[in-house]
Protein backbone atom coordinates (compact mmCIF):
# COMPACT_ATOMS: atom_id res chain seq x y z
CA UNK A 1 0.00 0.00 0.00
CA UNK A 2 1.33 3.26 -1.09
CA UNK A 3 2.36 5.41 2.00
CA UNK A 4 3.07 9.36 1.87
CA UNK A 5 5.17 11.28 4.29
CA UNK A 6 5.71 14.77 5.09
CA UNK A 7 8.21 15.96 7.14
CA UNK A 8 8.47 18.34 9.68
CA UNK A 9 4.71 18.29 10.10
CA UNK A 10 5.27 22.20 10.92
CA UNK A 11 8.16 25.08 9.76
CA UNK A 12 8.34 28.68 11.00
CA UNK A 13 10.91 30.66 8.72
CA UNK A 14 11.18 33.99 8.86
CA UNK A 15 10.03 36.70 5.90
CA UNK A 16 11.84 36.57 2.66
CA UNK A 17 13.58 33.28 3.42
CA UNK A 18 14.02 30.29 0.47
CA UNK A 19 12.44 27.11 1.63
CA UNK A 20 12.05 23.56 0.97
CA UNK A 21 9.24 21.14 1.80
CA UNK A 22 9.88 17.41 1.84
CA UNK A 23 7.36 14.20 0.57
CA UNK A 24 8.33 10.97 -0.03
CA UNK A 25 6.36 7.95 -0.82
CA UNK A 26 7.21 4.15 -0.68
CA UNK A 27 5.96 3.07 -3.92
CA UNK A 28 7.63 4.64 -6.79
CA UNK A 29 5.13 3.23 -9.73
CA UNK A 30 3.29 6.63 -9.83
CA UNK A 31 1.33 8.31 -12.58
CA UNK A 32 2.08 11.41 -10.98
CA UNK A 33 2.65 13.79 -7.94
CA UNK A 34 0.61 16.64 -6.94
CA UNK A 35 0.96 19.61 -4.32
CA UNK A 36 -1.91 21.36 -2.83
CA UNK A 37 -2.11 24.64 -0.36
CA UNK A 38 -4.67 24.37 2.51
CA UNK A 39 -5.53 27.61 4.28
CA UNK A 40 -7.82 26.93 7.13
CA UNK A 41 -11.33 26.20 6.93
CA UNK A 42 -10.83 26.04 3.15
CA UNK A 43 -10.52 23.92 0.67
CA UNK A 44 -7.47 22.89 -1.05
CA UNK A 45 -6.11 24.52 -3.87
CA UNK A 46 -3.69 22.99 -6.50
CA UNK A 47 -0.32 24.19 -7.03
CA UNK A 48 1.71 21.81 -9.37
CA UNK A 49 1.14 18.76 -10.78
CA UNK A 50 4.33 16.12 -11.95
CA UNK A 51 4.39 13.83 -14.13
CA UNK A 52 5.82 10.33 -13.66
CA UNK A 53 7.93 11.20 -16.65
CA UNK A 54 9.05 14.88 -15.34
CA UNK A 55 11.62 16.24 -13.01
CA UNK A 56 10.23 19.43 -12.10
CA UNK A 57 7.52 22.07 -12.51
CA UNK A 58 7.54 25.40 -11.97
CA UNK A 59 5.01 28.51 -11.03
CA UNK A 60 5.86 32.04 -9.90
CA UNK A 61 7.85 31.37 -6.93
CA UNK A 62 7.27 27.55 -6.33
CA UNK A 63 9.41 24.81 -7.55
CA UNK A 64 8.53 21.16 -7.36
CA UNK A 65 10.81 18.85 -8.14
CA UNK A 66 10.46 14.88 -8.29
CA UNK A 67 12.75 11.62 -8.12
CA UNK A 68 10.70 8.85 -8.97
CA UNK A 69 12.93 6.44 -8.24
CA UNK A 70 13.87 7.37 -4.86
CA UNK A 71 10.54 8.01 -4.00
CA UNK A 72 10.86 11.99 -2.88
CA UNK A 73 9.64 15.20 -4.08
CA UNK A 74 10.62 18.70 -3.10
CA UNK A 75 8.30 22.02 -2.77
CA UNK A 76 10.63 24.73 -3.16
CA UNK A 77 9.49 28.27 -2.01
CA UNK A 78 11.39 31.28 -2.82
CA UNK A 79 11.36 34.41 -1.13
CA UNK A 80 8.82 33.61 1.52
CA UNK A 81 5.50 35.77 1.77
CA UNK A 82 3.81 36.16 5.41
CA UNK A 83 0.80 35.01 2.71
CA UNK A 84 2.40 31.65 1.59
CA UNK A 85 1.38 30.69 5.76
CA UNK A 86 -0.85 27.49 4.97
CA UNK A 87 -0.72 23.97 5.40
CA UNK A 88 0.94 22.37 2.30
CA UNK A 89 -0.17 18.81 1.00
CA UNK A 90 1.37 16.32 -1.25
CA UNK A 91 -0.39 13.52 -2.98
CA UNK A 92 0.75 10.54 -5.51
CA UNK A 93 -1.81 8.97 -8.30
CA UNK A 94 -0.44 5.45 -8.25
CA UNK A 95 0.44 3.96 -11.45
CA UNK A 96 -1.61 0.60 -11.04
CA UNK A 97 -5.20 -0.38 -9.52
CA UNK A 98 -7.79 2.77 -8.57
CA UNK A 99 -4.99 5.03 -9.49
CA UNK A 100 -6.57 7.21 -6.82
CA UNK A 101 -4.65 9.69 -5.06
CA UNK A 102 -3.29 9.42 -1.69
CA UNK A 103 -2.25 12.15 0.49
CA UNK A 104 0.23 12.93 3.17
CA UNK A 105 -0.62 14.56 6.46
CA UNK A 106 0.77 18.14 5.40
CA UNK A 107 3.21 20.44 6.29
CA UNK A 108 2.08 23.34 8.33
CA UNK A 109 4.22 26.25 7.17
CA UNK A 110 4.03 29.62 9.39
CA UNK A 111 6.12 32.70 7.20
CA UNK A 112 7.01 35.15 10.77
CA UNK A 113 7.18 39.21 8.89
CA UNK B 1 -15.59 30.27 -12.80
CA UNK B 2 -17.15 28.11 -9.92
CA UNK B 3 -15.03 25.09 -10.30
CA UNK B 4 -16.44 22.60 -7.79
CA UNK B 5 -18.85 23.99 -5.43
CA UNK B 6 -20.05 21.94 -2.45
CA UNK B 7 -23.58 22.38 -0.59
CA UNK B 8 -23.75 22.69 2.99
CA UNK B 9 -20.84 24.35 3.97
CA UNK B 10 -21.96 23.73 7.38
CA UNK B 11 -24.29 20.90 9.25
CA UNK B 12 -25.16 19.78 12.66
CA UNK B 13 -27.28 16.09 12.49
CA UNK B 14 -28.28 14.16 15.41
CA UNK B 15 -27.56 10.60 15.59
CA UNK B 16 -29.28 8.40 13.43
CA UNK B 17 -30.28 11.01 11.28
CA UNK B 18 -29.95 11.21 7.19
CA UNK B 19 -28.64 13.88 5.11
CA UNK B 20 -27.12 14.14 1.79
CA UNK B 21 -24.05 16.40 0.74
CA UNK B 22 -24.11 17.80 -2.48
CA UNK B 23 -21.17 18.05 -5.10
CA UNK B 24 -21.38 19.92 -8.79
CA UNK B 25 -18.64 21.04 -10.72
CA UNK B 26 -18.91 23.28 -14.29
CA UNK B 27 -15.31 21.98 -15.80
CA UNK B 28 -16.47 18.87 -17.93
CA UNK B 29 -14.88 16.52 -15.90
CA UNK B 30 -15.18 13.39 -15.65
CA UNK B 31 -14.01 11.72 -12.79
CA UNK B 32 -15.42 12.94 -9.07
CA UNK B 33 -14.19 11.78 -6.01
CA UNK B 34 -15.72 12.34 -2.00
CA UNK B 35 -12.94 13.19 0.42
CA UNK B 36 -13.22 12.72 4.50
CA UNK B 37 -10.41 15.18 6.21
CA UNK B 38 -9.87 14.19 10.06
CA UNK B 39 -7.43 15.42 12.59
CA UNK B 40 -3.72 13.45 12.02
CA UNK B 41 -5.86 11.15 9.71
CA UNK B 42 -5.10 13.15 6.38
CA UNK B 43 -7.55 12.94 3.73
CA UNK B 44 -8.93 9.96 2.72
CA UNK B 45 -11.25 8.55 0.25
CA UNK B 46 -14.45 7.31 0.55
CA UNK B 47 -16.26 6.60 -2.67
CA UNK B 48 -15.30 7.80 -6.69
CA UNK B 49 -16.57 7.88 -10.03
CA UNK B 50 -14.60 7.49 -12.46
CA UNK B 51 -17.05 8.70 -15.35
CA UNK B 52 -20.40 8.95 -15.55
CA UNK B 53 -22.58 5.92 -14.68
CA UNK B 54 -20.03 4.35 -12.60
CA UNK B 55 -19.42 4.66 -8.67
CA UNK B 56 -16.37 2.46 -6.61
CA UNK B 57 -15.33 1.96 -2.64
CA UNK B 58 -12.65 4.35 -1.85
CA UNK B 59 -10.64 3.69 1.57
CA UNK B 60 -13.46 4.37 3.81
CA UNK B 61 -16.42 3.94 2.19
CA UNK B 62 -18.37 2.05 5.58
CA UNK B 63 -21.92 4.54 6.34
CA UNK B 64 -21.81 6.14 2.91
CA UNK B 65 -23.49 5.81 -0.58
CA UNK B 66 -23.23 8.00 -3.39
CA UNK B 67 -25.05 8.72 -6.44
CA UNK B 68 -23.32 9.95 -9.81
CA UNK B 69 -26.67 11.91 -10.90
CA UNK B 70 -25.30 12.98 -14.09
CA UNK B 71 -21.91 14.32 -15.93
CA UNK B 72 -21.85 17.75 -13.46
CA UNK B 73 -23.00 16.23 -10.02
CA UNK B 74 -22.21 13.65 -7.58
CA UNK B 75 -23.80 13.40 -4.02
CA UNK B 76 -23.07 11.55 -1.11
CA UNK B 77 -25.72 10.26 1.33
CA UNK B 78 -25.34 9.48 5.23
CA UNK B 79 -28.10 7.34 5.85
CA UNK B 80 -27.49 7.33 9.33
CA UNK B 81 -25.42 9.42 11.08
CA UNK B 82 -22.53 8.88 13.92
CA UNK B 83 -20.66 10.72 15.52
CA UNK B 84 -17.81 8.86 13.87
CA UNK B 85 -18.83 10.26 11.07
CA UNK B 86 -18.05 14.29 12.49
CA UNK B 87 -15.52 15.74 9.98
CA UNK B 88 -14.76 17.68 7.16
CA UNK B 89 -15.89 16.16 3.70
CA UNK B 90 -14.38 17.47 0.32
CA UNK B 91 -15.35 16.65 -3.45
CA UNK B 92 -12.96 16.87 -6.14
CA UNK B 93 -13.02 16.57 -10.05
CA UNK B 94 -10.92 15.85 -12.53
CA UNK B 95 -10.70 15.57 -15.71
CA UNK B 96 -9.92 12.06 -16.06
CA UNK B 97 -8.62 9.83 -12.83
CA UNK B 98 -5.10 9.27 -14.04
CA UNK B 99 -3.30 11.80 -15.67
CA UNK B 100 -4.74 14.98 -14.96
CA UNK B 101 -5.07 17.72 -12.05
CA UNK B 102 -7.33 17.13 -9.32
CA UNK B 103 -9.85 20.52 -8.05
CA UNK B 104 -11.25 20.66 -4.57
CA UNK B 105 -14.05 22.12 -3.50
CA UNK B 106 -14.36 24.42 -0.26
CA UNK B 107 -15.35 21.52 1.90
CA UNK B 108 -18.52 20.97 4.04
CA UNK B 109 -17.86 21.14 7.86
CA UNK B 110 -20.50 17.96 9.49
CA UNK B 111 -21.08 18.09 13.08
CA UNK B 112 -22.95 15.04 13.93
CA UNK B 113 -23.99 15.03 17.94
Amino acid sequence: KQEVTQIPAALSVPEGENLVLNCSFTDSAIYNLQWFRQDPGKGLTSLLLIQSSQREQTSGRLNASLDKSSGRSTLYIAASQPGDSATYLCAVRPGAGSYQLTFGKGTKLSVIP
Amino acid sequence: NAGVTQTPKFQVLKTGQSMTLQCAQDMNHNSMYWYRQDPGMGLRLIYYSASEGTTDKGEVPNGYNVSRLNKREFSLRLESAAPSQTSVYFCASSVTQRYTEAFFGQGTRLTVV
